[in-house]
């Protein structure tokens, strides 16, 4: 099945450093996202990529679908104590016909800021 | 509002009890999914609804029973299950693409900590 290599599988920085992580895949994604994910909750949705060369930012992170489409990176800018948790990446199938989506997970990048 | 609810929030049950984990959203989503994620690893796939129909199931053990009975809600019924079943429940809601041109975006809720004994 299709697996993703997200890298690194943690960091350890000090507060107001930037900090970059990608995920790549052997397979083509329609679409890429990103997730943070605190102790003992849900993910949560930083940014979510449609098109290959795409290039959005949401506040202090800026992230890319790569033009290959298998490949994504996310950068934090300016790094602040809560920015801590885990990001995954996620490369998403387009539904067949009746709507199913399928998700799949790159093992996610433990993020530790230093104030 | 992109908001997901579940219910309960934790939940420790025994190995002969029948228990329901709920998942609600009010976005008009017409596709609902669960998921288990163990510590220290990505969300793992169980079962997708689509259009209150199962449409996918990742395999899953028989004491898992799945159910949509409306468009807003989705429950997992547990029964018999195992202390390996012990991990965090996820319920996540997306729009339903009814031909296949286009990807929409997961949402996912604050989970059910279930902890099996």
């Amino acid at each position: 099945g299709q697996q993703l290599n997200q890298s690194p599988q943690s960091m350890f920085i000090q507060e107001g450093e930037d900090v970059s992580m990608n995920c790549t895949s052997s397979s083509i994604f329609n679409t890429w996202l990103w997730y943070k994910q605190d102790p003992g909750e849900g993910p949560v949705l930083l940014i979510a990529l449609y098109k290959a060369g795409e290039l959005t930012s949401n506040g202090r992170l800026t992230a890319q679908f790569g033009i290959t489409r298998k490949d994504s990176f996310l950068n934090i800018s300016a790094s602040i104590p809560s920015d801590v948790g885990i990001y995954f990446c996620a490369g998403q199938l387009r539904g067949t016909q009746g709507g199913s989506e399928k998700l799949v997970f790159g093992k996610g990048m433990k993020l530790t800021v230093n104030p | 509002d992109t908001e997901v609810t579940q219910t309960p929030k934790h939940l420790v049950m025994g190995m002969t009890n029948k228990k329901s984990l709920k998942c609600e959203q009010h976005m008009g989503h017409r596709a609902m999914y669960w998921y288990k994620q163990k510590a220290k690893k990505p969300p793992e796939l169980m079962f997708v609804y689509s259009y209150e129909k199962l449409s996918i199931n990742e395999s899953v053990p028989s004491r898992f029973s799945p159910e949509c009975p409306n468009s807003s809600l989705l429950n997992l019924h547990l029964h018999a299950l195992q202390p390996e079943d012990s991990a965090l429940y996820l319920c996540a809601s997306s729009q339903a693409p009814s031909t296949g041109t286009v990807s929409y975006e997961q949402y996912f809720g604050p989970g059910t900590r279930l902890t099996v004994t």
